[in-house]
């Protein structure tokens, strides 16, 4: 099973960048990397997801290097309100199958002080 | 609806009853999973549907658990004879056919007592 690291919790401040760097040594080919944050009694939601290279969109980034081995989710510019959990999944196997498994990682508290 | 809708949202029972949990999936989206998540940890998959094809169970974490899904669209995820231990928040996610991202639904809490 491709199974996920993260570091348990991070600390930063407003206004500054956050990289989240998650590791994923037994990706399958097909697999996407994908990014979830979960706020307290709330479902996650997804942030963004990949392949391969760099993937941008409005709200973050995602790193991915070329064994696709880690990633790193990146925060521009943090605020109080990215308080949250984030977590990185990779599934294994193909995600069309019904025998597919998605891995969370245990996820990674962000703080964001003022 | 707009989203992914469970029920209910706030499950209490007894230790040993049977309860049934409930997903509406967003319209449209062919894959529904369930997770569930106790109290300050991450998501442990537990099962997942992709359309009308037979779902693997191997993630159920017992066989007291049992999920099904009609006609492609609700799923009834099913605890029998419920323990302490399967008190947690399940939650539900939805995806369309084209992209693996998953749209979750807001969660049924369950406590056992």
């Amino acid at each position: 099973l491709a199974k996920t690291t993260q570091p348990i919790s991070m600390d930063s401040y407003e206004g500054q960048e956050v990289n989240i760097t998650c590791s994923h040594n037994n990706i399958a080919t097909n697999d996407y990397i994908t990014w979830y944050q979960q706020f307290p009694s709330q479902g996650p939601r997804f942030i963004i997801q990949g392949y391969k290279t760099k993937v941008t969109n409005e709200v973050a980034s995602l790193f991915i290097p070329a064994d696709r081995k880690s990633s790193t989710l990146s925060l521009p510019r943090v605020s109080l309100s990215d308080t949250a959990v984030y977590y990185c999944l990779v599934g294994d196997g193909d995600w069309m199958d019904s025998s597919y498994k998605l891995i969370f990682g245990s996820g990674t508290r962000l703080l964001v002080r003022p | 609806g707009a989203g992914v809708s469970q029920s209910p949202s706030n499950k209490v029972t007894e230790k040993g009853k049977d309860v049934e949990l409930r997903c509406d999936p967003i319209s449209g989206h062919t894959a529904l999973y369930w997770y569930r998540q106790s109290l300050g940890q991450g998501l442990e998959f537990l099962i997942y549907f992709q359309g009308n094809s037979a779902p693997d169970k191997s993630g159920l974490p017992s066989d007291r658990f049992s999920a099904e899904r009609t006609g492609g669209s609700v799923s009834t995820l099913t605890i029998q004879r419920t323990q302490q231990e399967d008190s947690a928040v399940y939650l539900c996610a939805s995806s369309s056919p084209v992209r693996p991202e998953q749209f979750f639904g807001p969660g049924t809490r369950l406590t056992v007592l």
